[in-house]
């Protein structure tokens, strides 16, 4: 069954180093998606991405953070420069057919900024 | 903001019993999702309703969509311990547009 993945599983830096996260969606999904979850909260929207521009993105998407689909598989999350409340787990999601209204999650990226 | 509220936050019940989650907003949503997630996991979805009044089954596990498409109530019959896990319910204005995620229901079933 087709699934999203996504790498690493478990990333590790300095504050104020650039972070890229990576994911891969679904292949014929159109709509694709940045969520994270900080430690014990809930899930939050970053970012949807369709037609190779971002759709919608929320206050915690601020400039530090951009999103690529490089070469029609790839899905990166760009984090330049990075802050000790950016540590989370983050969380790619695709979606297909249009009415669909099914986000299918990767396994996450544990993101640790220390 | 689009809030969705769920309740209760935290369930513990004895392997065999029932138990009911509930989801609820003052907002309408074109679609309402359920998924599971496990500890260091992304969340894994369950269902999605799309009618007003809808109901679902999967297996022992119901869902229901309000008349209304402003909640949702997730119903497990002869609770398992493998059914322990944090359930999500997700609601999405349209095609193409973020999910509202709720606050989740950490869901504990003893043998």
């Amino acid at each position: 069954e087709p699934e999203v993945t996504q790498t690493p599983s478990h990333q590790v830096t300095q504050m104020g180093q650039e972070v890229i996260l990576r994911c891969v969606p679904i292949s014929n999904h159109l709509y694709f998606y940045w969520y994270r979850q900080i430690l014990g909260q809930k899930v939050e929207f970053l970012v949807s991405f369709y037609n190779n521009e971002i759709s919608e993105k929320s206050e915690i998407f601020d400039d530090q953070f951009s999103v690529e689909r490089p070469d029609g598989s790839n899905f990166t999350l760009k984090i330049r420069s990075t802050k000790l409340e950016d540590s989370a787990m983050y969380f790619c999601a695709s979606e297909g057919l249009a009415g669909a209204n099914e986000q299918f999650f990767g396994p996450g990226t544990r993101l640790t900024v220390l | 903001t689009q809030l969705l509220e769920q309740s209760p936050q935290f369930l513990s019940i004895q392997e065999g019993e029932n138990l009911t989650v509930y989801c609820n907003s003052s907002s309408v949503f074109s679609s309402l999702q359920w998924y599971r997630q496990e500890p260091g996991e992304g969340p894994v979805l369950l269902v999605t309703v799309v009618t007003g009044g809808e109901v679902k089954k999967l297996k022992r596990l119901t869902f229901q969509f309000g008349d209304a498409r402003k909640d949702s109530s997730l119903h497990i019959t002869a609770a398992q311990p493998g059914d322990t896990g944090l359930y999500l319910c997700a609601g999405a204005r349209n095609t193409g547009n973020q999910f509202y995620f709720g606050t989740g229901t950490s869901l504990t079933v003893i043998p």
